[in-house]
């Protein structure tokens, strides 16, 4: 099956500073969404974006599908940025999305 | 607001007493599914519900069941809970099946403690 790898897995910053997450698979998909988990466990979803850019406010993201990869960008993290952020994705044969590895991330003041 | 709701948040139960989560959602999506979260895991796909046709994925223990009796509920039962089925327990909803569509919403999800 489809192999979901993020990075890097933790994150630590100071507030303000920018940041990028990475995620890679291992097939192309149709389906690509960013998941933010707050610490007490609920899943946000961020963006649906199997392919180009999009923004909203201080994230944006970019997914190169022909590379295989997506980027999420946070840039002057706050700390209600914390917690773990998770893509997920699904392959044109299927509608189940795997997520991948995750990274943690912790802002501090 | 459109939303979907988990009940209850936080279950404790005693080894092998089932237990019973439920979720609702106000969004009139057509699918819904069961996530099962451990500590620093990813979320891992239990089962779904494509209006009422049942999808379970291959390794999903028999331990686990679901119920679907109308469009805004769902419930997920754990017959015989076991100490490895201590966990985060996510439900989630899209509007239909297809890529475009498949775009997922989460309820609080419910934590499960086996004691």
């Amino acid at each position: 099956g489809i192999q979901v790898e993020q990075s890097p897995p933790d994150l630590i910053l100071q507030e303000g500073a920018n940041s990028t997450l990475r995620c890679n698979f291992s097939d192309s998909v149709n389906n690509l969404q960013w998941f933010h988990q707050n610490p007490w466990g609920q899943l946000i979803n961020l963006f649906y974006i199997p392919s180009g850019t999009k923004q909203n406010g201080r994230l944006s993201a970019t997914t190169v599908a022909t590379e295989r990869y997506s980027l999420l960008y946070i840039s002057s993290s706050q700390t209600t940025d914390s917690g773990v952020y998770f893509c997920a994705v699904a392959t044109y044969n299927t509608d189940k999305l795997i997520f991948g590895t995750g990274t943690r991330l912790q802002v501090f003041p | 607001d459109a939303m979907v709701i988990q009940n209850p948040r936080y279950q404790v139960t005693q080894f092998g007493k089932p237990v019973t989560l439920s979720c609702s959602q106000t969004l009139n999506h057509n699918v819904m599914y069961w996530y099962q979260q451990k500590s620093s895991q990813a979320p891992k796909l239990l089962f779904h519900y494509y209006d009422k046709d049942f999808n379970n994925e291959a390794d999903t223990p028999d331990n686990f069941q679901s119920r679907r009796p109308n469009t805004s509920f769902c419930f997920l039962d754990i017959r015989s809970p076991g100490l490895g089925d201590a966990a985060m327990y996510l439900c989630a909803t899209s509007r239909d099946s297809g890529a475009g569509a498949n775009v997922l919403t989460f309820g609080a999800g419910s934590r499960l403690t086996v004691l």
